[in-house]
């Protein structure tokens, strides 16, 4: 079993819709959880952070984070088609001295106008 | 404000060469991570340097991959004798000094290595 599942995709979605992009982890130790968006053949860029179970809200995207069920969630509202990307989620262990970031694979998102 | 830099965009090797990834970290900060992103895949973690210091390289393969950090200039990721499945993308992230686990890592563009 993977450390981080997450649903390749693609997803497509009309202008306007409302996107929920979703991992699983298996490893409790996983603490702090970011989103980043990957443009075609561009470097990640950090969306949201989180570490704490409960939603965390920045524009139109929305982090979730439920941590006793090791599930993890981005919402994207009123989505466009600038918001076409690769999404894929982060997370980092607590304590362990070395702060690599764990990925999942990504989800390709495409906003059709 | 720059940013992450990485060069080259685009790296071309034959097999057997040596490739060198240079990444210049943000302004102010001294923690640089490398990841790889071979096709069809997830970022893969490969090493954690500070200046002068690997702290992490868990993620390198054991043989022909090297990193380093000097005190002055940028992060250097060498393969020496290159295989046609280390092309990739590869990419360059850093964070503040003092990091903890709650910094944020920003990234760079990446350099593509293709190896013929």
């Amino acid at each position: 079993q993977k450390e981080v599942e997450q649903d390749p995709g693609p997803l497509s979605v009309p202008e306007g819709a409302i996107v929920s992009l979703n991992c699983t982890y298996s490893n409790s130790a996983f603490q702090y959880f970011m989103w980043y968006r990957q443009y075609s053949r561009k470097g990640p860029e950090l969306l949201m952070y989180t570490y704490s179970s409960g939603n965390k809200e920045d524009g139109r995207f929305t982090a979730q984070v439920d941590k006793s069920s090791k599930y993890i969630s981005l919402f994207i509202r009123d989505s466009q088609p600038s918001d076409s990307a690769t999404y894929l989620c982060a997370m980092v262990y607590s304590g362990a001295g070395s702060y690599q970031l764990t990925f999942g694979k990504g989800t390709k998102l495409s906003v059709i106008p | 404000n720059a940013g992450v830099m990485q060069n080259p965009r685009h790296l071309v090797r034959r097999r057997g060469q040596e490739a060198r990834l240079r990444c210049s970290p943000m302004k102010g900060h001294s923690h640089v991570y490398w990841y790889r992103q071979l096709p069809e895949e997830g970022l893969k973690f490969m090493v954690y340097l500070q200046k002068e210091n690997i702290i992490d390289e868990s993620g390198m393969p054991k043989e022909r991959f090297s990193a380093e950090f000097p005190k002055e200039g940028p992060s250097i990721l060498r393969i020496q004798q290159v295989v046609r499945g280390d092309s990739a993308a590869y990419f360059c992230a850093s964070s503040p000094p003092m990091s903890r686990t709650t910094d944020t890592q920003y990234f760079g563009p990446g350099t593509r290595l293709t190896v013929l």
